[in-house]
């Protein structure tokens, strides 16, 4: 059975501060991974989106997949208040998403 | 920018109607999906949609629900007979690859409440 876990927080940092976020998973067989953020009663807003294993950068994201260990992570650098969200993990292993169920970052002034 | 966009908002509806979400998915888009969020819960896939069929359908996606894309800019959601487990939040989402790939653009969502 597909399945995707993820700590919901919720997480609070300091304005600044580097955020780790992460996501498990037991089907070997996803090869696509995903970080949506979403914010209170809105929709899921893509962020970042990695094939297989290895990291990627942007601005001051950068997403981890490490399939060896099942293991996605989201780097988030000098984080600010705006950055304050849901954070989804999301990977297929096809055609269809599988989600976390997200984590809540709080960054405080 | 491009966006997803759904109407209506926020949708209330006796249980056993008929309710009809809408979304407007990105115009160069080819592939088109629903998901649902019940509060508090994980996002969950419900169907895809490429080409005039539906290419993938979760377990949720029963007799109940069907899609539609009626006029080649539209791409809607029937509940054919509205149960109270069905109140969710539904998001219309679009790709131009297939979202595995590419990943998925999310619309800000129907918010249903059936009572």
């Amino acid at each position: 059975q597909k399945e995707v876990e993820q700590d919901p927080g919720p997480l609070s940092v300091p304005e600044g501060a580097i955020v780790s976020l992460n996501c498990t998973y037991s089907n070997s067989a996803f090869q696509y991974f995903m970080w949506y953020r979403q914010y209170s009663r809105k929709g899921p807003e893509l962020l970042m989106y990695t094939y297989s294993s290895g990291n990627k950068e942007d601005g001051r994201f950068t997403a981890q997949v490490d399939k060896s260990s099942k293991y996605i992570s989201l780097f988030i650098r000098d984080s600010q208040p705006s950055d304050s969200a849901t954070y989804l993990c999301a990977m297929s292993e096809w055609s269809t998403l599988t989600f976390g169920k997200g984590t809540m970052l709080l960054v405080s002034p | 920018e491009p966006e997803v966009t759904q109407t209506p908002s926020h949708q209330v509806t006796q249980m056993g109607q008929e309710v009809i979400l809408r979304c407007v998915p990105i115009s160069n888009h080819l592939y088109f999906y629903w998901y649902r969020q019940i509060l508090g819960q994980k996002v969950e896939f419900l169907v895809s949609f490429y080409n005039n069929e539906i290419s993938e359908k979760s377990e949720i996606f029963d007799d109940q629900f069907s899609v539609e894309r009626p006029d080649g800019s539209n791409f809607t959601l029937k509940i054919r007979s509205t149960k109270l487990e069905d109140s969710a939040m539904y998001f219309c989402a679009s790709s131009a690859g297939r979202q595995d790939s590419l990943g998925a653009f999310f619309g800000q969502g129907t918010r249903l409440t059936v009572v």
